[in-house]
């Protein structure tokens, strides 16, 4: 079975602190993706990477950055947190194979909360 | 830009009647459509992946339908069970990459 791990569920922060979010997944996906989730918004990709040291912006990278430094760990850094970020982050993994993806596996979510 | 709509955002029906979920996309140039489910709090699991090319896909009381041209997409769920209470999202993959873009779910409440 695949696994994709976040390393909190729940997350308190204050505003203006540097955050990290980690992702980690065991089956030597070549793609990670980070979405966040808000309620009428739906899922909305802030950054994806389709190999170690290579990222690409999603739909809504500002306030965000990413490390991907080795193949199953992807991290997702707030530089300075804000209370608009709240919101619940999902990581998720996928193969890549002869050009495409395969489905993607998703992580339980971390739900931060900005103060 | 692709745009995803569900609707209804949120459906309730009595154990046992079937459940048909609606998904509409604008762009028809995707590369695949997937159903997933979400329970409250938690992460996704794929459901369905309907390939541009097939018409619907089919698994246990789960069958999916894709009419490309139409933009639209049809989930349904046979005879409902309680647990099948939960957010079902459907997601289109572009042609060109790999992106997915998301529907805001439907909220199925399946009462015993």
């Amino acid at each position: 079975d695949v696994k994709v791990t976040q390393s909190s569920r729940y997350l308190v922060k204050r505003t203006g602190e540097k955050v990290f979010l980690e992702c980690v997944q065991d089956m030597d996906h070549e793609n990670m993706f980070w979405y966040r989730q808000d309620p009428g918004l739906g899922l909305r990709l802030i950054y994806f990477s389709y190999d170690v040291k290579m990222k690409e912006k999603g739909d809504i990278p500002e306030g965000y950055s990413v490390s991907r430094e080795k193949k199953e760990r992807f991290s997702l850094i707030l530089e300075s947190a804000s209370t608009n970020q709240t919101s619940m982050y999902l990581c998720a993994s996928s193969r890549q194979l002869f050009g495409r993806q395969e489905t993607q596996y998703f992580g339980p979510g971390t739900r931060l909360l900005v103060l | 830009k692709q745009e995803v709509t569900q609707i209804p955002a949120a459906l309730s029906v009595p154990e046992g009647e079937n459940l048909v979920l609606n998904c509409s996309f604008t762009d028809s140039a995707i590369y695949n459509l997937q159903w997933f489910r979400q329970d409250p709090g938690k992460g996704l699991t794929s459901l369905l992946l309907i390939q541009s090319s097939q018409r619907e896909q089919t698994s246990g009381r789960l069958n999916a339908s894709l009419d490309k041209s139409s933009g639209r997409s049809t989930l349904y769920i046979a005879a409902s069970q309680p647990g099948d209470s939960a957010t079902y999202l459907c997601a289109v993959e572009e042609a060109a990459g790999n992106k997915l873009t998301f529907g805001g779910g439907t909220r199925v409440l399946v009462k015993p």
